[in-house]
Parts: C-alpha cells; sequence; structure tokens
C-alpha cells in the first residue's frame, strides 16, 4: 500500500482565495482525520469521519473551513476564502475500525504546507 | 480545548544521553497513551504506546512511564543517538464508552541529539 496520500505538498496561494486540500486514505480504513499542525498549537484535530460520515468536526476553527468524504477512498479540505493565519501544515491520517488489526494506529500522510501571503 | 500539555518544548542531549519527554492529562477519561515521532517533512508515527492498567511499557531503547494517580506519562529514550533528533507528540484517546481512534496530541517536543 502506498500509504497515505495528501495533495499538494505545498500550496501558495494570496489571501482571499480558496484552498482545497486532497486526501486518499489507506484502503480499507474506516477512519479519516484531518489535523493542523503549528509550532504554537501543535497538532489539532480539525474533524474526523468514520465509513465516510463526519462524526466530530468541533475543532474545525470556523464556517470557512469545510471538509467532505464523498467516498472512502477521498477526502477534500476546503477553506474559502484563505486568511494569512490559516498557513500551517495540514495533515491527513487514516486507521482501521476497532475491531480490526492494527485499529490504534494513526497512519498519517506527508503533509501539505500551506502558505496564505 | 488543550487536554493534554506536554514539556519541554525543546530538548538537546548529548549522544549516549537519557532524553525524558513530560506529558500531564486533564479530567477526561482516556484509554489508550501512544507517542508519535516526526521527523522533517514527514507525517507523524506510531512510536510506542501504553494503556493505563500498565505502569512502564519499553520496546528497546524506548520506555513509557505511566503515572494514573498523577495523571502523567513520559518518555524516555536511552543512549540517545542522533538519529533520534526528531519531534515527539505524546497522545491521548478519549473514551466514550467505545473506540473512536480519535487522538488529542501535545505540543510536540523538538528533541535534537548532539554527536
Amino acid at each position: 500500500d502506498a500509504g497515505v496520500i495528501q495533495s499538494p505538498r505545498h500550496e501558495v496561494t494570496e489571501m482571499g482565495q480558496e484552498v482545497t486540500l486532497r486526501c486518499k486514505p489507506i484502503s480499507g480504513h474506516d477512519y479519516l482525520f484531518w489535523y493542523r499542525q503549528t509550532m504554537m498549537r501543535g497538532l489539532e484535530l480539525l474533524i474526523y469521519f468514520n465509513n465516510n460520515v463526519p462524526i466530530d468536526d468541533s475543532g474545525m476553527p470556523e464556517d470557512r473551513f469545510s471538509a467532505k468524504m464523498p467516498n472512502a477512498s477521498f477526502s477534500t479540505l476546503k477553506i474559502q476564502p484563505s486568511e494569512p493565519r490559516d498557513s500551517a501544515v495540514y495533515f491527513c491520517a487514516s486507521s482501521p475500525g476497532p475491531e480490526r488489526s492494527g485499529a490504534n494506529v494513526l497512519t498519517f500522510g506527508a503533509g501539505s504546507r500551506l502558505t496564505v501571503l | 480545548q488543550q487536554q493534554v500539555k506536554q514539556s519541554p518544548q525543546s530538548l538537546i542531549v548529548q549522544k549516549g544521553g537519557i532524553s525524558i519527554i513530560n506529558c500531564a492529562y486533564e479530567n477526561t477519561a482516556f484509554d489508550y497513551f501512544p507517542w508519535y515521532q516526526q521527523f522533517p517533512g514527514k507525517g507523524p508515527a506510531l512510536l510506542i504506546a501504553i494503556r493505563p492498567d500498565v505502569s512502564e511499557k519499553k520496546e528497546g531503547r524506548f520506555t513509557i512511564s505511566f503515572n494514573k494517580s498523577a495523571k502523567q506519562f513520559s518518555l524516555h529514550i536511552m543512549d540517545s543517538q542522533p538519529g533520534d533528533s526528531a519531534t515527539y507528540f505524546c497522545a491521548a484517546r478519549p473514551y466514550y464508552g467505545g473506540a473512536t481512534n480519535k487522538l488529542i496530541f501535545g505540543t510536540g517536543t523538538l528533541l535534537a541529539v548532539q554527536p
């Protein structure tokens, strides 16, 4: 398996533009997570899905952020409009369901580094 | 919202020394405490983990010590090597009457092991 695949790896955009980050989880994993990493706050959970259904979006900063998972192999995190304070590394991670082998392990992608000017 | 506090923010250790990173959690039910290791340009990866019914777990040079009454746990890296230089995150998994796989992470510790 190629692991969790994220794109783009780097994104530089101007304030006010729409940003879409993409994630392909590991095949067969039931859970998908979006995290944001900054120096000040470390790794923050933004939202997570179970079987494509959003379970907890309490970490989403505000209405400018939205996430979707239209099928088991694809998820997007969208920021519209983007602001300089959104600059961070955004990670997608996936894990198996609780009854499966490796259920406790989150596998992270390589991240998408976002810079909003 | 931060329920897991991690210290120190950064740590410099000489090769062969012991690296110690500490974490404390607040009044929330957690059932699983992993440590993740992150190298520059990569995503975090699971290093070692412990459950609250165990006070210590050792895997090679890495040991987790867990103090349930104090709500604290720590990572010890024995015989630290330059290849251990990375950012380390502690984490805790909330328990809501069933496993969620949701992890709350600490803010991270940047470890530098000098040769």
